[in-house]
């Protein structure tokens, strides 16, 4: 299958500093990107989904402002989260599509601890 | 009513068994139906898609029933090393009205010796 590569895989930060993600399609250009978040022993939350060149749409409740996502080219999305603080440690997984297919592949995730 | 719902679970069933999930979904504009198998603090990794024909690989067996909106997985002869958490995901204009791929929120899936 396709591969996604994720970086970090794990994150320590301060509460009020921003730490960006990026999510990397290696083999296929990714059309589309979802971002979810996952808390422990929930599900997938979706983010945001973007389409390359375009801005993201956010889910209800996602606040933009916060998590900053960019889709800039078709192997590269990142995803900032802005002034970071506790409640938003979690685990954050990408997952992208291509055209050829309805597919979708997922990164490794990023397990954030803000302190 | 939630996008994609999903059998609670959790499941435990010896080794050997068979084990079915049943997965529904709220939008009949949906177009595209996966499952994925999901291990502890990892990733969801791809299991199969589900076509209206059904798709079968090895031991396990997906199935889609557009018209009730419902989708399943079949798992026969489970080892150990099935235990894990399945999702369901569906590719659908869902609110917002743009295509968004949703998961159910997973059902547990513990095999035993």
């Amino acid at each position: 299958g396709a591969v996604v590569s994720q970086h970090p895989s794990r994150v320590i930060c301060k509460s009020g500093t921003s730490v960006k993600i990026e999510c990397r399609s290696l083999d296929f250009q990714a059309t589309t990107m979802f971002w979810y978040r996952q808390f422990p022993k929930q599900s997938l939350m979706l983010m945001a989904t973007s389409n390359e060149g375009s801005k993201a749409t956010y889910e209800q409740g996602v606040e933009k402002d916060k998590f900053l996502i960019n889709h800039a080219s078709l192997t590269l999305s990142t995803l900032t989260v802005t002034s970071a603080h506790p409640e938003d440690s979690s685990f954050y997984i990408c997952s992208a599509r291509d055209r050829g297919g309805p597919e979708a592949f997922f990164g490794q995730g990023t397990r954030l601890t803000v302190v | 009513r939630k996008e994609v719902e999903q059998d609670p679970g959790p499941f435990n069933v010896p080794e050997g068994a068979t084990v079915a999930f049943n997965c529904t979904y709220s939008n009949s504009a949906s177009q595209s139906f996966f499952w994925y198998r999901q291990d502890c603090r990892k990733e969801p990794k791809l299991l199969m898609s589900v076509y209206s024909s059904g798709n079968e690989d090895g031991r396990f067996t997906a199935q889609l029933n557009r018209a009730s909106q419902y989708i399943s997985l079949l798992i026969r002869d489970s080892k150990l090393s099935d235990s894990a958490t399945y999702l369901c995901a569906v590719i659908g204009p869902f609110s917002g009205g743009y295509n968004k791929l949703i998961f159910g929120a997973g059902t547990r899936l513990a095999v035993h010796p």
